[in-house]
């Protein structure tokens, strides 16, 4: 079965601009979380979703939100873009309800901000 | 807060036995994960422990001392193809979500 789709996978911004990221879990899938990978903090967790609802939420500010539709596909959205959220956002689909399974990641989007 | 250690860096030869170790200190722990993630590439899941002790698949063995919180990831007969980041990942009770580690990139020398 396919895997966890995102897209684009390579973008540049300019400061200011706003940027959408898109994730299709794998089918079934309900929960995509959502992950900015930098080298010098490695993963950290944004956001949540699980049946159109915002589960979880980490600590990033109001510029980075997110929404689930009803085929489970996600997006997140960045506003104000600053040159310090060049990073890889990756997402992970998990079937939902508890985490004792494995999350499957996608290849994630490389955002660069210049 | 949550914090999760482990080493930035390891290098190690062919053939050889690497064990990475992370510890971490957080309240709510339910368990602990460990993905292997190549440049550029996707992390993919390589364990889950939840109760103490050793769990073995492969040449990759993990291993988890909840009242030390104390993991490791063991490799053994390293190859080439072994080279990459692995990320130590803890699952807390409540949350349907992963706090990571930032890593250990691992290189493996012919």
């Amino acid at each position: 079965k396919a895997g966890v789709t995102q897209t684009p996978r390579y973008l540049i911004k300019t400061r200011g601009q706003q940027v959408t990221l898109s994730c299709s879990p794998i089918s079934g899938h309900r929960s995509v979380s959502w992950y900015q990978q930098t080298p010098g903090q490695g993963l950290q967790f944004l956001f949540e979703y699980f049946s159109e609802t915002q589960r979880n939420k980490g600590n990033f500010p109001g510029r980075f939100s997110g929404r689930q539709f009803s085929n489970s596909r996600s997006e997140m959205n960045v506003s104000t873009l600053e040159l310090g959220d060049s990073a890889l956002y990756l997402c992970a689909s998990s079937p939902g309800g508890a985490v004792d399974t494995e999350a499957f990641f996608g290849q994630g989007t490389r955002l660069t901000v210049v | 807060g949550q914090n999760i250690d482990q080493p930035t860096e390891m290098t190690a030869t062919e053939g050889a036995i690497v064990q990475i170790n992370c510890t971490y200190q957080t309240s709510g722990f339910n368990g602990l994960f460990w993905y292997q993630q190549h440049a550029g590439e996707a992390p993919t899941f390589l364990s889950y422990n939840v109760l103490d002790g050793l769990e073995e698949k492969g040449r990759f063995s993990s291993f988890l001392s909840r009242s030390k919180g104390y993991s490791y990831l063991l490799l053994k007969e390293l190859q080439m193809k072994d080279s990459a980041s692995y990320l130590c990942a803890v699952h807390l009770r409540g949350y349907s979500t992963l706090t990571f580690g930032k890593g250990t990139m691992l290189l493996v020398s012919p």
